[in-house]
């Protein structure tokens, strides 16, 4: 079976710096994609950066990069120079072929301005 | 643009009333899906459908049902709205083609019932 955790129900940061949210993933299977998804308060869910599995190198999408460490099966987001607006929950999430994506519970992300 | 829509955005309803959250998907995709969402923010899938008349329930038990007669179009119903029901409702889609990019999300319907 799949599984998605997130350890940090919240995290805080101030603007313009550094945040890195962490998830970790159990899955039985050698191909799978990650996902990692933002919500912002009474807003959509968003895709924020994917990576497959079977690629070494770390996805990254403007400000917000992954460090994937497939061994460990560790799946970390690292938010630089962040803004009022990445204010929001995110979730991690898998996702094996075809099959149904499954999210980790989330992390509550706040900027302090 | 292609997207996926859900109405109503919010709902007040009375206990006993019959209610359908409408999902709508303009991308062609054949797999869709409901999520219910606490207020802890969790996300627990209820039902999804892989196509046109084929419809399975979830992880998490739900008395609403649903239905899929259209590929663009997958509404949940309840019969009989208790307020235990109460819960944001998100409706999420993805296509054969696009399953590498994950799921594509309605802006979801908050349900309140009284």
């Amino acid at each position: 079976a799949q599984t998605v955790t997130q350890s940090q129900p919240e995290m805080s940061v101030q603007e313009a710096e550094t945040v890195t949210l962490s998830c970790t993933y159990d899955t039985s299977e050698s191909d799978y994609y990650l996902f990692w998804y933002k919500q912002p308060p009474s807003r959509q869910m968003i895709l924020v950066i994917r990576q497959e599995a079977y690629k070494q190198q770390n996805a990254t999408e403007n400000r917000f990069s992954v460090n994937f460490q497939k061994a460990a099966k560790s799946f970390s987001l690292k938010i630089s120079d962040s803004q009022l607006g990445d204010a929001a929950m995110y979730f991690c999430a898998l996702r094996q072929g075809a099959q149904k994506l499954v999210f980790g519970q989330g992390t509550r992300l706040t900027i302090n301005p | 643009e292609a997207d996926i829509y859900q109405t109503p955005r919010y709902l007040v309803i009375g206990t006993g009333k019959k209610i359908t959250l409408e999902c709508s998907q303009t991308m062609g995709h054949d797999k869709m899906y409901w999520y219910q969402q606490d207020p802890g923010m969790e996300l627990h899938l209820i039902h999804y459908s892989y196509g046109v008349n084929s419809t399975e329930k979830g992880d998490l038990s739900s008395e609403s049902t649903v239905s899929r007669i259209r590929t663009e179009h997958f509404p949940l119903t309840l019969e009989s709205a208790r307020p235990s029901h109460t819960s944001q409702y998100l409706c999420a889609s993805s296509g054969t083609r696009s399953s590498n990019y994950g799921y594509t999300f309605g802006s979801g319907t908050r349900l309140t019932v009284v």
